[in-house]
């Protein structure tokens, strides 16, 4: 258990709406992400973080935002949320064990836009 | 070509019985390769690190071959609760300093029958 909770953990709003999901870890890890997963896609990077302000796009980065303040929390907005971002989102951190890297997940956030 | 590719399955095999599934990456240089594990709406969880040299856990056995540029995942006597989804996950070497991503497979889902 990698001490990472992401809340909250089911969600319904409306087409348009702002939405902020939380990932939050509690080991002081550098490196987070966020992920959405979809049936035939797999894990696609939204955005990732490499430390306090440091942030970066991944592939699906169009209509989402982040933020990263302070090393625990990492902020995954829905400017306007659309039914296309209806999905599971999950956060996760990497670790480096020896000379590799681990990543670790969060339990996920089931987001439906209707 | 993708980064990361998978057989989607679904693989049903018996109780007992031997399955295999490859994972194959585009990026010679890559330098870190794991196998995951994923239920059913649920988050993905380490199954084991794949190392140079090949390694063992357990009933499961993970060889990497450079030279074809593949990872594999046997799982020896299948039980039920082996049923899940497995991902392979590459990190590249040109991700270096503040770019550690992580290139995921989509995932190759086994169905265990009794």
């Amino acid at each position: 258990d990698a001490g990472i909770t992401q809340s909250p953990r089911h969600k319904v709003t409306e087409t348009g709406t702002p939405v902020t999901l939380r990932c939050h870890q509690t080991e002081n890890h550098r490196y987070m992400y966020w992920y959405r997963q979809d049936p035939g896609h797999g894990l696609r990077l939204i955005h990732y973080s490499y430390g306090v302000k440091d942030t970066d796009k991944g592939e699906v980065s169009d209509g989402y935002s982040v933020s990263r303040s302070k090393t625990e929390d990492f902020l995954l907005t829905l400017e306007s949320a659309t039914s296309s971002q209806t999905s599971v989102y999950f956060c996760a951190i990497s670790v480096r064990q020896g000379k590799n890297t681990e990543a670790f997940f969060g339990q996920g956030t089931r987001l439906t836009v209707v | 070509r993708k980064e990361v590719e998978q057989d989607p399955g679904p693989f049903n095999v018996p109780e007992g019985a031997t399955v295999a599934f490859n994972c194959t990456y585009s990026n010679s240089a890559s330098q870190s390769f794991f196998w995951y594990r994923q239920d059913c709406r649920k988050e993905p969880k380490l199954l084991m690190s794949v190392y140079s040299s090949g390694n063992e856990d357990g009933r499961f056995t993970a060889q990497l071959n450079r030279a074809s540029q593949y990872i594999s995942l046997l799982i020896r006597d299948s039980k039920l609760s082996d049923s899940a989804t497995y991902l392979c996950v590459v990190i590249p070497q040109r991700y270096a300093g503040n770019n550690r991503k992580l290139i995921w497979g989509l995932g190759t889902s086994l169905g265990v029958n009794p």
